[in-house]
């Protein structure tokens, strides 16, 4: 498609499982960004890839996060024993270099009941 | 760290009023800045982005301003229509082009009929 893609939409599972989200860009798109999206927090960045790499990670808020770019493409976050607090929308924006406009997709709803 | 505040939090107007949304930032040095526009549901839609050295952009009826000196960038939207409801995010691109943006709260938009 045309946007960036992400799946799934709709996320529930139990406290202590593992969750895998999933980010598919823009095609040709060399930048990919994953941010959280929660009531008390807003808008929160997590990671940046630069092709398949990360140079900055900063924003991640535990090591129960990681997150993957292969191909320079599709990206994975994993989130490992989910706790309630993780709870939040999930966003993935890419874009064609880093610093230009980051097209952004509907985002993955993850509740850990 | 660079914070990003937006007032007001919440906006009400009859559809056909021009309006202005505030942005501010505490650290000048930025890359860029972004608005966005988010409906419920859904994902973050780029409508402006300014450079660290322009003063303005426009798109139709929107106008987007930049006064890195005082921390300040705002949206003006004019002849406000019922489709303009939404939330309206601004957000800062860091210096060092990696792209990450900071968030402010945004500003929910309600532009009535």
């Amino acid at each position: 498609g045309a946007g960036v893609s992400q799946s799934p939409s709709n996320k529930v599972t139990e406290k202590g499982k593992d969750v895998e989200l999933r980010c598919d860009p823009i095609s040709g798109h060399t930048a990919l960004y994953w941010y959280r999206q929660s009531l008390g927090q807003g808008l929160e960045f997590l990671i940046y890839f630069q092709g398949n790499s990360a140079p900055d990670k900063s924003g991640l808020p535990s090591d129960r996060f990681s997150a993957e770019r292969t191909g320079g493409s599709v990206s994975t976050l994993t989130i490992q024993r989910t706790q309630q607090e993780d709870s939040a929308v999930y966003l993935c924006a890419s874009s064609l270099a880093a610093g230009g406009p980051q097209h952004f997709g509907d985002g993955t709803r993850l509740s850990i009941l | 760290k660079q914070e990003v505040t937006q007032i007001p939090a919440a906006l009400s107007v009859p559809e056909g009023e021009n309006l202005v949304l505030n942005c501010s930032f505490t650290d000048s040095a930025i890359y860029n800045l972004q608005w966005f526009r988010q409906d419920p549901g859904k994902g973050l839609t780029s409508l402006l982005l300014i450079q660290s050295s322009q003063r303005e952009q426009t798109s139709g009826r929107l106008n987007a301003s930049l006064d890195k000196s005082s921390g300040r960038s705002t949206l003006y939207i004019a002849a406000s229509q019922p489709g303009d409801s939404a939330t309206y995010l601004c957000a800062v691109g860091l210096s060092g082009n990696t792209g990450k943006l900071i968030f402010g709260q945004g500003t929910t938009l309600q532009v009535k009929p």
